[in-house]
C-alpha cells in the first residue's frame, strides 16, 4: 500500500523561528517521487519541490530546505527564519512506480505570527 | 494557456441537479488529474487521464461521478443527481506524461461546488 503521513496537523511559530514539517511515506516500489506543495489562503496549490527515490541529495533553496532519508522513509521540509507569508497549508505527496496517481498527506497548517 | 484553467470558479446547485466542471490543462501536458478537497481536509484523488484514457478511476466516489477527456486536452467532470455531501472544491491538475513519474503536477484554482 502507498501512504503519506503528515503527523503534524497544525504548527504555530513566531516570525523568524525555524520550523520543520514532517512527512513519512510508505511504498513497496523502488522507484518513486516525492513532492511538496503549498496551499496559501487563496486556495491554489503551489508546487515547491520534487525528489526522486534514487537521489537522496538534500536540497536548499533560499529559506527552504528538504531532507530526504530513505532509511526512515521521510522527506522533511524546513523553513528557516519563517515569515508571515509562509502561513499556509503544506502538503507532502507521493507518486510511486509507473502510476500517475499522486497520493497526498493530510496536510500541515503552518501559522507564522508576527 | 499559461496555467491550468477551471470553470466555473463557483457553482451553487440544487440537490438532485447535474453539474459539469471543466478543466483546461497546460498546453502540452498529456496527464490530467481530478481531486476533491472538502473544507479543511486533504486532497482526495478522483481520477487521472493519460491522453484520453483513464488508467485509474478508482477514486470516483460513486456511479454518479464520471469524467471524460477529449482530444487529449479539455476534461469534464460530471456529477449527476448531486447530493449535499458532494459540496467541496474540485481541483484539476496537469503534468507532462507520467510514464516515468518524474514530473510535477500543476493545479488550477479549483471549482467550489455548493449543493443546497
Amino acid at each position: 500500500a502507498q501512504k503519506v503521513t503528515q503527523a503534524q496537523t497544525e504548527i504555530s511559530v513566531v516570525e523568524k523561528e525555524d520550523v520543520t514539517l514532517d512527512c513519512v511515506y510508505e511504498t513497496r516500489d523502488t522507484t518513486y517521487y516525492l513532492f511538496w506543495y503549498k496551499q496559501p489562503p487563496s486556495g491554489e496549490l503551489v508546487f515547491l519541490i520534487r525528489r526522486n527515490s534514487f537521489d537522496e541529495q538534500n536540497e536548499i533553496s533560499g529559506r527552504y530546505s528538504w531532507n530526504f532519508q530513505k532509511s526512515t522513509s521521510s522527506f522533511n521540509f524546513t523553513i528557516t527564519a519563517s515569515q508571515v507569508v509562509d502561513s499556509a497549508v503544506y502538503f507532502c505527496a507521493l507518486r510511486s512506480g509507473n502510476t500517475g496517481k499522486l497520493i497526498f498527506g493530510q496536510g500541515t497548517t503552518l501559522q507564522v505570527k508576527p | 494557456g499559461a496555467g491550468v484553467s477551471q470553470s466555473p470558479s463557483n457553482k451553487v446547485t440544487e440537490k438532485g441537479k447535474d453539474v459539469e466542471l471543466r478543466c483546461d490543462p497546460i498546453s502540452g501536458h498529456t496527464a490530467l488529474y481530478w481531486y476533491r478537497q472538502s473544507l479543511g481536509q486533504g486532497l482526495e484523488f478522483l481520477i487521472y487521464f493519460q491522453g484520453n484514457s483513464a488508467p485509474d478511476k478508482s477514486g470516483l466516489p460513486s456511479d454518479r461521478f464520471s469524467a471524460e477527456r477529449t482530444g487529449g486536452s479539455v476534461s469534464t467532470l460530471t456529477i449527476q443527481r448531486t447530493q449535499q455531501e458532494d459540496s467541496a472544491v474540485y481541483l484539476c491538475a496537469s503534468s507532462f506524461g507520467t510514464g516515468t513519474g518524474n514530473t510535477e503536477a500543476f493545479f488550477g484554482q479549483g471549482t467550489r461546488l455548493t449543493v443546497v
